[in-house]
């Protein structure tokens, strides 16, 4: 397999449920990053991660939880989510932590909380 | 903050028909990044423009850096339906050296057979 792959690809939960979004990068990149995609809005960056370690937490609440074990994988934790959380999640990855590398994108998780 | 703003919103339009897409800025931004996001998927990385008022071809597309470097545009010549999609056009935030991508809302395309 090659590229970013996250699974499942379409998620749909209550607001009291626990669940986890997968990401796995095969490129051998050190930064990966987690972000949310709402219709009218633009692409919002939740989290980054780089050479496993959080760089970035753009204010994003507490029911969102990020995780990051290895310089492959990246999960992001999701409970008591509410309706507004409804959205894609995308994760991407980059060589490095820089504003000029492009990003590899997986085909998102799309979210609908009930 | 920087932002990029994208016009238009939305565009459809008819297989072999021309069309532009802009992307604007008040800032100044080392690079510029363009990116399709196909029904379903994510986005994909079209090119990197770098140096002001350059120009770079992908076959029938046609990606412009503004002299400036504050904005950019893509040309689409004789459309196709496989042009579907959703265009972005993204920026370092912190002039480059470090720093996350900010992107544009999106010009979502439709290109009709």
């Amino acid at each position: 397999e090659t590229g970013v792959t996250q699974t499942p690809r379409h998620l749909v939960m209550g607001m009291t449920n626990k669940k986890s979004l997968k990401c796995e990068q095969h490129l051998g990149h050190n930064a990966m990053y987690w972000y949310k995609q709402s219709a009218k809005k633009p692409l919002e960056l939740m989290f980054v991660y780089s050479l496993e370690e959080r760089v970035e937490n753009n204010s994003v609440p507490s029911r969102f939880s990020p995780e990051c074990p290895n310089s492959s994988h990246l999960f992001l934790h999701l409970h008591t989510l509410q309706p507004e959380d409804s959205a894609l999640y995308l994760c991407a990855s980059s060589q490095v932590y820089r504003g000029n590398q492009p990003q590899h994108f997986g085909d998102g998780t799309r979210l609908s909380i009930l | 903050t920087q932002l990029l703003e994208q016009s238009p919103q939305f565009l459809s339009i008819q297989e072999g028909e021309n069309l532009t897409v802009y992307c604007n800025s008040s800032s100044v931004f080392s690079s510029l990044q363009w990116y399709r996001q196909e029904p379903g998927e994510g986005p994909v990385l079209l090119v990197t423009v770098v140096t002001g008022g350059e120009v770079k071809k992908l076959k029938r597309l046609t990606f412009q850096f503004g002299d400036a470097r504050k904005d950019s545009s893509l040309h689409i010549t004789a459309a196709q339906p496989g042009d579907t999609g959703l265009y972005l056009c993204a920026g370092p935030n912190y002039g480059g050296s470090q720093g996350n991508l900010i992107f544009g809302k999106g010009t979502k395309l439709s290109v009709k057979p």
